[in-house]
């Protein structure tokens, strides 16, 4: 069975930073593009950035450029998020996600990530 | 403001039919496939819709999907009340080399 277990979420203050992992199990991890979605209170999905499977290829959503970094170890099957100089509407739910367009697409638990003063 | 358009809110009696559209632009639905997920409340969304119109195993054949041009259609028919829930596609936006959603569509069943 895949999981993909979430870790790092948290309270931080403005202009802050905070690291996001995502275990993956059950799968070739290598083998898939992976992403982060996010939810914000009450909101809709908002896409936060994705890597292919060896890392060579990122995207992200335009105001997460330059201060947010995707990356990924395949040797230890997990993905990381690395979020700098965090804001405020940067609170949300973020998400983990696999082959987030295909049929086997796997959603983590979500980790809360807080950012106040 | 979401990139993909949808109506905030549906609703329809058990039994019924309900549709829930999805509208884009030439860079995104347009030249993309398009995906819808379910979130029930307090749980991580669920893939209902791959691919336009393909279902992956375990979703049943009472929600359909469609596209033409820069829309999309999420259909759902025989509703329950199980089905109470948001709705929310997506795509990707080659203009924007990312992922886009749309806002979301708050189904009711009255």
């Amino acid at each position: 069975e895949v999981q993909l277990v979430q870790s790092g979420g948290g309270l931080v203050q403005p202009g802050g930073s905070l690291r996001l992992s995502c275990a993956a199990s059950g799968s070739t991890f290598s083998s898939y593009w992976m992403n982060w979605v996010r939810q914000a209170p009450g909101k809709g999905l908002e896409w936060v950035a994705n890597i292919n499977q060896d890392g060579s290829e990122k995207h992200y959503l335009v105001s997460g450029r330059g201060r947010f970094t995707i990356s990924r170890d395949n040797a230890k099957n997990s993905l990381y998020l690395q979020m700098n100089s965090l804001r405020v509407e940067d609170t949300a739910v973020y998400y983990c996600v696999r082959a987030l367009f295909a049929a086997n697409t796997y959603w983590g638990q979500g980790t809360l990530v807080t950012v106040s003063s | 403001q979401s990139v993909l358009t949808q109506p905030p809110s549906v609703s329809a009696a058990p039994g019924q039919k309900v549709t829930i559209s999805c509208s884009g632009s030439s860079s995104n639905i347009g030249n993309n496939y398009v995906s819808w997920y379910q979130q029930l409340p307090g749980t991580a969304p669920k893939l209902l819709i791959y691919d336009n119109d393909k279902r992956p195993s375990g979703t049943p054949d009472r929600f359909s999907g469609s596209k033409s041009g820069t829309s999309a259609t999420l259909g759902i028919t025989g509703l329950q009340t199980g089905d109470e829930a948001d709705y929310y596609c997506g795509t990707w936006d080659d203009s924007l080399s990312g992922v886009v959603f749309g806002g979301g569509t708050k189904l009711t069943v009255l």
